[in-house]
């Protein structure tokens, strides 16, 4: 296993079109987060996962947006009827928690998205 | 999470050492500093990580001042290899449960390197 695997790594829509991208964690990684990041800025939470639950989303998930992690492994992330404001990066992470302490989140090289 | 503030940008010749500043005059007791890299065109990368002692790793050396309101991320000799955005970021060591490990980016800061 050598990280976090993304796929694809690029994606060209046309707005109002549906896409979804997929996530790979390390495979001993209980946590899993989505990130989203637009040029010049730094990446901002969109949701996260524990195991197969999801147990935080963020504001800037709208209802267009839906993240499932089935069976607690890998991810999928899902924009319905795409604008143009959705262009951006998007990242995803993992990492592990165990006996309370938190290890150090390990990104992919992401999915950039352009909506057309 | 406390806000940390960072210069845009900075400039370093290659093998000369570099000090990024953090400023984060409002972290509480629990606060752990953390700092992570984005290289071009890749997904960011955890680099190093404290909370009241100086820290070093084989990446870099963290040190945090005595009252825990600046620190500096110090890489030893720079390479063209660290050209990249450095993100400084606490993050509130309390949080437990079933509280996530979210990380709040700024925009960091830019760090070019002339060979």
């Amino acid at each position: 296993d050598t990280g976090v695997s993304q796929d694809p790594r690029h994606k060209i829509t046309k707005r109002g079109q549906n896409v979804t991208f997929r996530c790979d964690p390390i495979s001993e990684h209980n946590r899993l987060y989505w990130y989203r990041q637009t040029l010049g800025q730094g990446p901002e939470f969109l949701t996260y996962f524990q195991n197969e639950a999801q147990l935080e989303k963020s504001r800037l998930l709208s209802d267009r947006f839906s993240a499932e992690r089935p069976k607690g492994s890998f991810s999928t992330l899902e924009i319905q009827r795409t604008e143009q404001g959705d262009s951006a990066m998007y990242l995803c992470a993992s990492s592990f928690r165990d006996r309370g302490l938190n290890t150090e989140a390990f990104f992919g090289q992401g999915t950039r998205l352009t909506v057309v | 999470d406390a806000k940390t503030t960072q210069p845009n940008s900075m400039e370093s010749n290659e093998e000369e050492p570099v000090h990024l500043p953090c400023n984060h005059s409002t972290i509480s007791g629990t606060d752990y500093i953390h700092w992570y890299r984005q290289l071009p065109s890749q997904g960011p990368e955890y680099v190093i990580h404290g909370l009241t002692s100086n820290v070093n790793n084989r990446m870099a050396s963290l040190a945090i001042a005595e009252d825990r309101k600046s620190s500096t991320l110090i890489l030893h000799r720079a390479t063209l290899r660290d050209a990249a955005v450095y993100y400084c970021i606490l993050r509130d060591g309390a949080y437990s449960g079933a509280g996530s490990y979210q990380l709040t980016f700024g925009k960091g800061t830019k760090l070019s390197v002339i060979p």
